[in-house]
């Protein structure tokens, strides 16, 4: 167990729908990191929040967003998915600049 | 981000020291050295972190060429569960983003 919490493990929906993905970050970090991992296109890095504070955007589609609670769990939104939407989505957190603790990920399988 | 270059793919023997390298010719004086590997279905492991100095700790060595142009992970002694694959990264100092790359996936051979 890494500390990083994210639920759910496996989701299958349709294409169109909405889903919500949730990571509870380690105790005492602050900041929380979304990648999205599919098979052709490795690791790609979404979104960073620092304690409730958007940080920086990489390739995150209109169609997602996310957010940061006051008790630093967040929450990764997909809406009108597609069928390439499909991926490993990981949330990692850290206490600052050195070492990220990365959860065991949600897999998303759209139909 | 400065660009890394690893081999796609390596082998080796179980109980034996592998050493993987990492080529990243475009570092600058403030970019951190980093690795991390991903086991099959697991999430990204941090395992070491540089910046001039060749680095220990329980899980591996990182020794650092000393116009910092390359680096490589040692494993002391590789075994089974070390198989995965092994990202080496780039980090800038207050930039806190991780650019993985495509890494180099270790096949341990019993």
């Amino acid at each position: 167990d890494s500390g990083v919490t994210q639920t759910p493990k496996h989701l299958i929906t349709a294409t169109g729908q909405r889903v919500t993905l949730r990571c509870s970050p380690r105790s005492g970090d602050l900041s929380v990191y979304w990648y999205q991992q599919s098979l052709d296109q490795g690791l790609q890095f979404l979104i960073h929040y620092y304690n409730g504070e958007e940080r920086a955007k990489g390739n995150i589609l209109e169609r997602f967003s996310a957010q940061q609670f006051p008790d630093l769990h967040s929450e990764l939104n997909l809406s009108s998915l597609e069928l390439g939407d499909s991926a490993l989505y990981f949330c990692a957190s850290s206490a600052g600049q050195f070492g990220y603790t990365f959860g065991s990920g949600t897999r998303l399988t759209v139909v | 981000d400065a660009k890394t270059t690893q081999p796609n793919s390596m082998e080796s023997n179980e109980e034996e020291p592998v050493h993987l390298p990492c080529n990243h010719s475009t570092i600058s004086g403030t970019d951190y050295i980093h690795w991390y590997r991903q086991l099959p279905s697991q999430g990204p492991e941090y395992v070491i972190h540089g910046l001039t100095s060749n680095v220990n700790n329980r899980m591996a060595s990182l020794a650092i060429a000393e116009d910092r142009k390359s680096s490589t992970l040692i494993l002391h002694r590789a075994t089974l569960r070390d198989a995965a694959v092994y990202y080496c990264i780039l980090r800038v100092y207050g930039n806190e983003k991780l650019t993985f790359g495509t890494g180099t996936r270790l096949t341990i051979i019993p």
